[in-house]
């Protein structure tokens, strides 16, 4: 079992729709967590923290489920430029300190 | 304005050679990782530096290495091209100590081909 679990993809979208992403997490010993955004051919930009409380940033807003393991990262009202590959990462300290990524999720918002 | 830079951006080389990939920071993050980049994976770690003179092994660390000899530097070395590290590598930098809290920001990658 993966580390850190996405769907692959891809979604297709309309403009204008509310679309979530799941990513599930293997070791509960897990202390940070966050979501990347990465663009076609370009690096990962970091898109929000996810805190435990939930939290939300205009159309963005991500929740984390620790007793489930799971973090989510909800997009509404769709626009084109949201067309990109969502990272989920987790970060845990084991003894020393190890960030993993997820494969990513796939995004295609369409006019 | 502070960045992360990476060169070459693309490289293609032969199998057995020796190919080095240049990155570097203006951040002044003491921090500093490289990962590789593979459909159907996500980002690997190859391997990381917490400052000077530290360097760390990641999870796909063999046949690669690393030096940090100043802050803005950490080129990665593959000793000898495989065909499997055809991939594209990005460096990151980070800029607090050893804190799961840390954002890392991403170089532009390199798109290696080992022929």
């Amino acid at each position: 079992r993966k580390e850190v679990e996405q769907d692959p993809g891809p979604f297709n979208v309309p403009e204008g729709a509310t679309v979530a992403f799941n990513c599930t997490y293997s070791n509960s010993a897990s202390q940070s967590f966050f979501w990347y955004r990465q663009d076609c051919r370009k690096e990962p930009k970091l898109l929000m923290s996810v805190y435990s409380s939930g939290n939300e940033d205009g159309r963005f807003t991500a929740q984390l489920n620790r007793a489930s393991q799971y973090i989510s990262l909800l997009i509404r009202d769709s626009k084109l430029s949201d067309s990109a590959t969502y990272l989920c990462v987790v970060t845990l300290n084991t003894g020393g300190f190890k960030t993993i990524f997820g494969a990513g999720t796939r995004l295609f918002v369409k006019a | 304005d502070a960045e992360i830079t990476q060169s070459p951006r693309h490289k293609i080389t032969e199998t057995g050679r020796q190919v080095t990939l240049a990155c570097h920071q203006t951040w002044n993050h003491n921090n500093m990782f490289w990962y590789r980049q593979d459909l159907g994976h996500g980002l690997r770690l190859i391997h990381y530096s917490y400052g000077v003179q530290d360097t760390n092994k990641g999870e796909v660390s063999d046949g690669y290495s690393v030096s940090r000899s100043n802050t803005e530097d950490l080129p990665l070395t593959l000793e000898s091209a495989a065909s499997s590290q055809t991939s594209v590598y990005f460096c990151a930098s980070s800029a607090r100590d050893r804190g799961p809290q840390e954002t890392q920001y991403f170089g532009p990658g390199t798109r290696l081909l080992v022929l």
